[in-house]
């Protein structure tokens, strides 16, 4: 098994760009997360999704917009990029049954 | 949204030291989760606390559920190089189960 995987592992935008994360999960997790990390700061919750066709709006979800049209998959996208939104950004996935979380390795995204 | 504060920020020890870390919030937790991070990776989970009260071990590492359920304690007896990295204290929040909340980290600096 794969786990939890990122796409891509790094970028450069400038302010203005779209992008588009991807992160895909083969444990059959029912949640998925996408989550940024600041220098100095633990993880911060964007959008996660309990479902297939659901997302829900977590605690810093301005500026990014979500999609989970499979179950495997959950997409996070920068529709004009800022650079506020220089970070690292993680994936997680979980069974609907446990709070224990999955990480993906990480996308580092710079914002010019 | 809920804080978590972790402390000490950061500490610096010797090979074969013991490590404590802890974590507080404002408001109750009803689960408490601890990750470690290693540079350029996502976070791992350690350990997963669910009772208030609750003493739990992996290893070299034991957690406790603090009995006010607004603290968690993390310790590592017998320190070694690998254990350098970031811990993190999670949990989510307490009116919706899945909306996590991550300290800030304990960075571990390990001398051999």
């Amino acid at each position: 098994n794969a786990g939890v995987t990122q796409t891509p592992k790094f970028r450069v935008l400038k302010t203005g760009q779209s992008m588009t994360l991807l992160c895909a999960q083969d444990m059959n997790h029912e949640y998925m997360y996408w989550y940024r990390q600041d220098p100095g700061m633990g993880l911060r919750l964007i959008h996660y999704s309990v479902g297939e066709g659901t997302t829900a709006k977590g605690e810093v979800p301005d500026g990014y917009n979500v999609s989970r049209l499979k179950k495997q998959n959950f997409l996070l996208g920068l529709e004009s990029a800022a650079p506020s939104q220089t970070s690292v950004y993680f994936c997680a996935s979980s069974y609907s049954v446990s709070p224990e979380q999955f990480f993906g390795p990480g996308t580092r995204l710079t914002v010019l | 949204g809920q804080q978590l504060n972790q402390s000490p920020q950061s500490m610096f020890i010797q090979e074969g030291e013991d490590v404590s870390m802890n974590c507080t919030s404002s408001s109750i937790f009803n689960t408490w989760l601890w990750y470690k991070q290693e540079p350029g990776e996502g976070p791992v989970l350690l350990i997963a606390l669910y009772k208030a009260g609750e003493l739990t071990s992996n290893g070299r590492l034991t957690a406790q559920f603090g009995i006010t359920r607004k603290d968690s304690f993390l310790n590592i007896s017998a320190s070694i190089p690998s254990d350098v990295g970031i811990y993190f204290c999670a949990g989510p929040g307490e009116y919706n189960f899945n909306k996590f909340y991550f300290g800030s980290g304990t960075k571990l600096n390990v001398k051999p």
